[in-house]
């Protein structure tokens, strides 16, 4: 089966901690994107990569990082930087940047 | 101020009953998104539309470009429709997401 898998769908870390959210996809789709989402607002851009190797900041990127060294996968770390981390982060891939996006189950993080 | 805005925010509905969810934005777009998010957090994509209207089983998508405004509608409804609703655009290399509508379909 093709599709967009996310892990953990629950983490929970310490204030200060970094942490890793996987991504992953086997849909052979070139563009990834990690987004968040908060209570009563839309869905926001935190990174995309349109291609391996290469990777642009979103929105709101400040306080995130990503890798894209393998075209199925598009980690982001959630640094200690970024001052409210807890949030539901949604991964999605398409065929190309400007193309319908599959969206992955998501991982909802709490920081504590 | 947001580029895309939904309306209603909240919807409940008794089973059977035909349902509209309207999306408006103010800006140029080349394609909209209505996207279904399931209670568990999962984004499941309904329709991509630069024109006109896309019918899929009991789920109607129309869009006016001139006007700026799409809606879906939902025939027939049943409690698994029950899900959060989001306009999605594209406007040059940039998606705008809605807020979303709550909809609760009751047996």
């Amino acid at each position: 089966d093709g599709g967009i898998t996310q892990s953990p769908k629950y983490l929970f870390r310490k204030e200060g901690q970094n942490v890793t959210l996987s991504c992953e996809q086997n849909l052979n789709h070139d563009a990834m994107y990690w987004y968040r989402q908060d209570p009563g607002q839309g869905l926001r851009l935190i990174y995309y990569s349109q291609i391996v190797n290469d990777f642009q900041k979103g929105d709101i990127a400040e306080g995130y990082s990503v890798s894209r060294e393998k075209k199925e996968s598009f980690p982001l770390t959630v640094t200690s930087a970024q001052k409210n981390p807890t949030a539901f982060y949604l991964c999605a891939s398409s065929i190309a940047q400007y193309n319908e996006q599959f969206f992955g189950p998501g991982t909802r993080l709490t920081v504590l | 101020k947001n580029e895309v805005e939904q309306s209603p925010q909240n919807l409940t509905a008794q089973e059977g009953e035909f349902i509209t969810i309207n999306c408006s934005y103010s800006v140029g777009i080349s394609a909209l998104h209505w996207l279904q998010q399931h209670p568990g957090g999962g984004i499941v994509s309904l329709f991509m539309l630069s024109s006109g209207k896309k019918k899929h089983g009991r789920l109607i998508a129309t869009i006016n470009i001139q006007e700026k405004h799409s809606s879906l509608h939902i025939t027939a409804s049943h409690p698994r429709d029950s899900a959060v609703y989001i306009c999605a655009v594209r406007a040059g290399n940039q998606f705008y997401f809605g807020t979303g509508t709550s909809l609760t379909v009751i047996p």
